[in-house]
């Protein structure tokens, strides 16, 4: 079972559009992460958010910490094909243990 | 940039073979994981550092699965006798204490075991 669910599982957009990736879950996280994987690589971190209610942008990218800090949002404004990868989200459970959620494979099409 | 380094890239073994995975952490770090990728399971944390001590291998299945930090620049994740279902990418990842700002992965190790 996992602690985190992500949703969609997969996306698949035009260039040009927007999109929202959702991370749940039912346990309360000291901090949540989003990390971006490509094909033979590691996942990259994006962004940490630590405080409920948090909103980080990072360029076309806004990533945002539910209020009871159960669950996180990352929105992307006229998706490029350079944000084509799997988004993942990852969450601390107090003991600087991340725990991964499923990921959303995004493919944005030119 | 400092790199977290994984050998081998990639490994092809049959069933029964003892395998060893190597990690590199980034100088400095402290706490080091060992994560397993599948497409069925996702992202799996097997075992847990901090300061070279084991502070959590319960995700690992502890019959054939061992890992250890035989110094700060060295950890190994050791499978044996490995079995077809260990076939995987397996993550190391490393971090100072407390990384709020996140960990840094290698490239992973891609195991496939015939």
């Amino acid at each position: 079972t996992q602690l985190l669910e992500q949703s969609p599982q997969f996306l698949s957009i035009q260039e040009g559009e927007n999109l929202t990736v959702y991370c749940n879950s039912s346990s309360v996280f000291s901090s949540l992460q989003w990390y971006r994987q490509e094909p033979g690589e590691g996942p990259v971190l994006l962004v940490t958010v630590v405080t409920g209610g948090e909103v980080k942008k990072l360029k076309r990218l806004t990533f945002q910490f539910g209020d009871a800090r159960k669950d996180s949002s990352l929105h992307i404004t006229a998706a490029q094909p350079g944000d084509t990868g799997l988004y993942l989200c990852a969450g601390d459970n107090n003991f600087n243990k991340f725990y991964f959620g499923s990921g959303t494979k995004l493919n944005v099409k030119p | 940039d400092a790199r977290v380094t994984q050998t081998p890239r990639d490994k092809v073994t049959e069933m029964g073979q003892e395998v060893t995975m190597r990690c590199q952490p980034i100088l400095g770090h402290n706490t080091v994981f060992w994560y397993r990728q599948t497409m069925m399971q996702g992202l799996e944390l097997l075992a847990y550092f901090r300061n070279r001590a084991p502070l959590d291998d319960s995700g690992m299945p502890k019959d054939r699965f061992s890992a250890e930090m035989p110094d700060a620049t060295l950890a190994t994740l050791k499978i044996q006798p490995s079995e077809p279902r260990d076939s995987a990418v397996y993550f190391c990842a490393s971090g100072p204490l407390g990384a709020k700002g996140g960990y840094t992965f290698g490239s992973g190790t891609r195991l496939t075991v015939v």
